[in-house]
């Protein structure tokens, strides 16, 4: 049973262009949440969608944009990305909006320069 | 609004040492709490929850216990390995329909030396 699948594994982008980040829930969940986690942190909430709607939002900037598919695949996209953009994006799937615990995916390393 | 605040690392045991791991809380409600593990490149992964008060959440010989009346759910661990080292994270999520974010502490960086 596959678990969550993120692609890139990695990306390098330049100040102020624009990346799309991608996710696959694992088999059976419909919710899938966004989280930037910056080295030495912990995850920080972006959004999560449901039923192909933006569900919540965390604290972060309207740059910061998403989309659910039929599938329940999710992307994230970030528009004129900024050095502070660089961190470890991490996609969470879930059955249920209840907070019964995620299974995440092992991350997208973006780093912008 | 909530948050978690956990035990500040480095923590550095022998193996076969106990472990213990703080974390408490601060949210409204009941919410469900988590204990995440996070190994070096890779994600986080559930390692064990509870959903409400006095319930004990417990997997490959970790523990720990919801404490409403301290707000706390500490790590805990009889035995630890070499393999136990990663970084820990503690969790929360609040319990109603539209609660999907989960509130994170800043990790503990567990490091077991043979």
């Amino acid at each position: 049973d596959a678990g969550v699948t993120q692609s890139p594994t990695h990306l390098i982008k330049t100040r102020g262009q624009q990346v799309t980040l991608r996710c696959s829930p694992k088999s059976g969940h419909d919710t899938v949440s966004w989280y930037q986690q910056a080295l030495g942190q912990g995850p920080q909430f972006i959004f999560q969608y449901y039923e192909e709607e933006e569900r919540q939002r965390g604290n972060f900037p309207d740059r910061f944009s998403g989309h659910q598919f039929p599938n329940y695949s999710s992307e994230l996209n970030v528009n004129a990305l900024l050095l502070g953009d660089s961190a470890l994006y991490l996609c969470a799937s879930s059955f249920e909006t209840f907070g019964y615990g995620y299974t995440f995916g092992s991350g997208t390393r973006l780093t912008v320069v | 609004g909530n948050s978690v605040t956990q035990m500040e690392g480095p923590v550095t045991l022998s193996e076969e040492a106990f472990l213990t791991i703080n974390c408490t809380y601060t949210a409204t409600g009941y919410p469900s709490l988590f204990w995440y593990v996070q190994y070096p490149g890779e994600g986080l992964q559930l390692l064990l929850k509870a959903t409400k008060a006095d319930d004990k959440g417990s997997n490959k010989g970790f523990e720990a216990t919801y404490r409403k009346e301290t707000t706390s759910f500490h790590l805990e661990k009889g035995s630890v390995q070499v393999s136990d080292s990663a970084v820990y994270f503690c969790a929360l999520s609040p319990y109603n329909t539209n609660a999907g974010k989960s509130t994170f502490g800043d990790g503990t960086t567990l490091t077991v030396k043979p």
